[in-house]
């Protein structure tokens, strides 16, 4: 079975741009969660969609937001980029999010660069 | 969700044991304990997770005390392959709408050497 995927898995942009990342779940997943990873934070919940809606969000600016399709690919964008914003960005998927046991398996990741 | 607290470090010797302790002391009854690791810069790993009862897969063993408050990630015979970040996770509960929502804190560095 095919794991996460993500796309671009790497990316340089510049100050004030906009940035758009994608990612596929596992076959069969329906909950599509991203994170945010830099040095000085860590791992940091962004927000989690299912089935096209945004179920959970984080503590992150508008600048951040996200979207889900049908077939449960999301993708996230983020708005006039800043230097801040040079992460690795995480997409992780589960079946559905609530179930009793629920396991995310991640992807390898997007990293930006923002310059 | 409980917050978790674990060594920053830990080294392990290449075939040996290697045990990671997390403390867990405020959770509740309906949280799960997850453990993930990351090998640098590449996405979390699962490896296991469990909710009362010591837990064992093809990576790992997950010993939980029986009051819940700490546990214990066992890899049984430590290879340089497992030389990663490991973090433990407490799982927002059933119907709270968080579950969702994995909180990693900063984790054990485990190092295996030779």
């Amino acid at each position: 079975k095919a794991g996460v995927t993500q796309t671009p898995r790497y990316l340089i942009k510049t100050r004030g741009q906009q940035v758009t990342l994608s990612c596929s779940p596992i076959s069969g997943h329906r909950s599509v969660s991203w994170y945010q990873q830099t040095p000085g934070q860590g791992l940091q919940f962004l927000f989690e969609y299912f089935s096209e809606t945004q179920r959970n969000k984080g503590n992150f600016p508008g600048r951040f937001s996200g979207r889900q399709f049908s077939n449960s690919r999301s993708e996230m964008n983020v708005s006039t980029l800043e230097l801040g914003d040079s992460a690795l960005y995480l997409c992780a998927s589960s079946r559905a999010g609530l179930a009793k046991e629920e396991t995310q398996y991640f992807g390898p990741g997007t990293r930006l660069l923002v310059l | 969700d409980a917050k978790t607290t674990q060594p920053p470090s830990m080294d392990c010797a290449e075939g040996r044991a290697a045990n990671l302790p997390c403390n867990h002391s405020t959770i509740s009854g309906n949280e799960y304990v997850y453990w993930y690791r990351q090998i640098h810069s590449q996405g979390p790993q699962y490896i296991i997770h469990g909710l009362k009862n010591n837990e064992t897969n093809e990576m790992a063993s997950l010993i939980i005390t029986e009051d819940r408050k700490s546990s214990t990630l066992i890899l049984p015979h430590a290879t340089l392959r497992d030389t990663a970040v490991y973090y433990c996770i407490v799982r927002g509960g059933v119907g709270t709408g968080t579950a969702s929502k994995l909180t990693f804190g900063t984790g054990t560095r485990l190092q295996v050497t030779l």
